[in-house]
């Protein structure tokens, strides 16, 4: 049973044009993250939510948005991508911010031309 | 120096071997340390946690060692299945979570 998906799982979008990626979870989790993830490295943490509480990490860009509606939805949107932003987008959640697992879904690659 | 340093490998072994991977971490103030298998192009998925007492799931046992500042893998009785990579991850703080760069293992036949 899946517990963290994302839709859609690849998404290609045109240098400029907005984008929005989803996910929602059936852990009732009260914590909920965005990461970026590019070929050979590490996830990279863009923002993440305690409950409805948004917290955007230092160096993400003003590009990158998100919004919570409620506990099992989570959306990044991306306002104007440039060809940098060509990764896979993870997903994750935990049930607590410290001391416990993250659950990731399956991800989405996004291609920009 | 990185926060979390991992060997990035590869590590070729043959099937029905043991291997072992380390993962170093700069930070004495980390809570808690945990295991992930990623494959290629896809998701990371827990492995397991790492206890302070270490711990074994199967094949696998992890271990942590807070005065030397770094935890290990072991896996034992290597299956082809096992090839991928596996990402150290220490949660730092709150939300706090730093992911090494992975060790990539290649089982072969």
């Amino acid at each position: 049973d899946a517990m963290v998906i994302q839709n859609p799982r690849y998404q290609v979008t045109q240098f400029g044009k907005p984008v929005t990626l989803s996910c929602s979870q059936t852990l009732n989790h009260n914590v909920m993250y965005w990461y970026q993830q590019k070929s050979s490295q590490a996830p990279k943490l863009l923002f993440h939510y305690y409950d409805k509480d948004f917290n955007n990490e230092a160096d993400t860009p003003d590009n990158f948005q998100s919004r919570r509606p409620n506990t099992s939805f989570c959306f990044l949107d991306i306002r104007s991508p440039g060809l940098g932003d060509a990764a896979m987008y993870l997903c994750a959640t935990s049930r607590d911010r410290v001391g416990v697992e993250q659950y990731f879904g399956p991800g989405t690659r996004l291609t920009v031309t | 120096r990185k926060e979390v340093e991992q060997d990035p490998g590869p590590f070729n072994v043959p099937e029905g071997a043991t291997v072992a991977f380390n993962c170093t971490y700069s930070n004495s103030a980390s809570q808690s340390f945990f295991w992930y298998r990623q494959d290629c192009r896809k998701e990371p998925k827990l492995l397991m946690s790492v206890y302070s007492s270490g711990n074994e799931d199967g094949r696998f046992t992890a271990q942590l060692n807070r005065a030397s500042q770094y935890i290990s893998l072991l896996i034992r009785d290597s299956k082809l299945s096992d090839s991928a990579t596996y990402l150290c991850v220490v949660n730092t703080g709150t939300y706090k979570y730093i992911f090494g760069t992975g060790t990539r293992l290649k089982v072969l036949a």
